[in-house]
């Protein structure tokens, strides 16, 4: 089976740094795109960027450019999302997601993580 | 950036009703438009893809039609199951976008 597995839901405070992760299985993690989609307490979706774990090829959104880093680990199978520095707005669901077609960054996101709920709190 | 944006924000139906969705793209987008629905805790889920093309295992009541700047979702008879919130996504260029969402709702 096809699936993207995340980490759990974390609870951090302002200020904190913070490393999620996004494990995938059932498919050659190398060679498909691994987006992360953002979603604000009771909004929409927000695409904030996206790796190609075979080289490491990231692209970010510019709104959250210099906010988050993504990263991947091939060796592994896993993808990450990190904070240096949390605030308070950052309190959200985080998904990863998987395009449908080998190699493409744009396309429909066929496979999608179970989220992973931050919530930035003092 | 390309805006997608989708109406009505919300709707109120009923089971066996015809539901129409539509989202508008800011410029042409071909037919790189994707549907997805997501229930309340849910990830969302993939629906249609490139317009009109419907995802695997997705019921056949589920369809898409457009191209270009305009698109439109389609349930043709409403069931309990399909109270939920309906994204569209331009997938033409990057970095890819959705709508703001449309809930339908009893």
């Amino acid at each position: 089976e096809v699936q993207l597995v995340q980490s759990g839901a974390e609870v951090k405070k302002p200020g904190e740094s913070l490393k999620i992760s996004c494990k995938g299985s059932g498919y050659s993690f190398p060679t498909y795109w691994i987006a992360w989609v953002r979603q604000l307490p009771g909004r929409g979706l927000e695409w904030m960027g996206i790796i190609y774990p075979g080289d490491s090829d990231t692209r970010y959104s510019q709104s959250f450019q210099g906010q988050v880093s993504i990263s991947a680990d091939k060796s592994i199978s896993t993808a990450y999302l990190q904070w240096s520095s949390l605030k308070a707005s950052d309190t959200a669901m985080y998904y990863c997601a998987r395009p449908r077609i080998v190699g493409t960054g744009t396309d429909a996101f066929e496979i999608w993580g179970q989220g992973t709920l931050v919530t930035v709190s003092a | 950036d390309i805006q997608m944006t989708q109406s009505p924000p919300s709707l109120s139906a009923s089971v066996g009703d015809r539901v129409t969705i539509t989202c508008r793209a800011s410029q042409s987008i071909r037919s790189y438009l994707n549907w997805y629905q997501q229930k309340p805790g849910k990830a969302p889920k993939l629906l249609i893809y490139v317009a009109s093309t419907l995802q695997s295992g997705v019921p056949s009541r589920f369809s898409g039609s457009g191209s270009g700047t305009d698109f439109t979702l389609t349930i043709s008879s409403l069931q309990p199951e399909d109270f939920a919130t309906y994204y569209c996504q331009q997938s033409s260029s990057a970095p890819v976008t959705f709508g703001g969402g449309t809930k339908v709702e009893v």
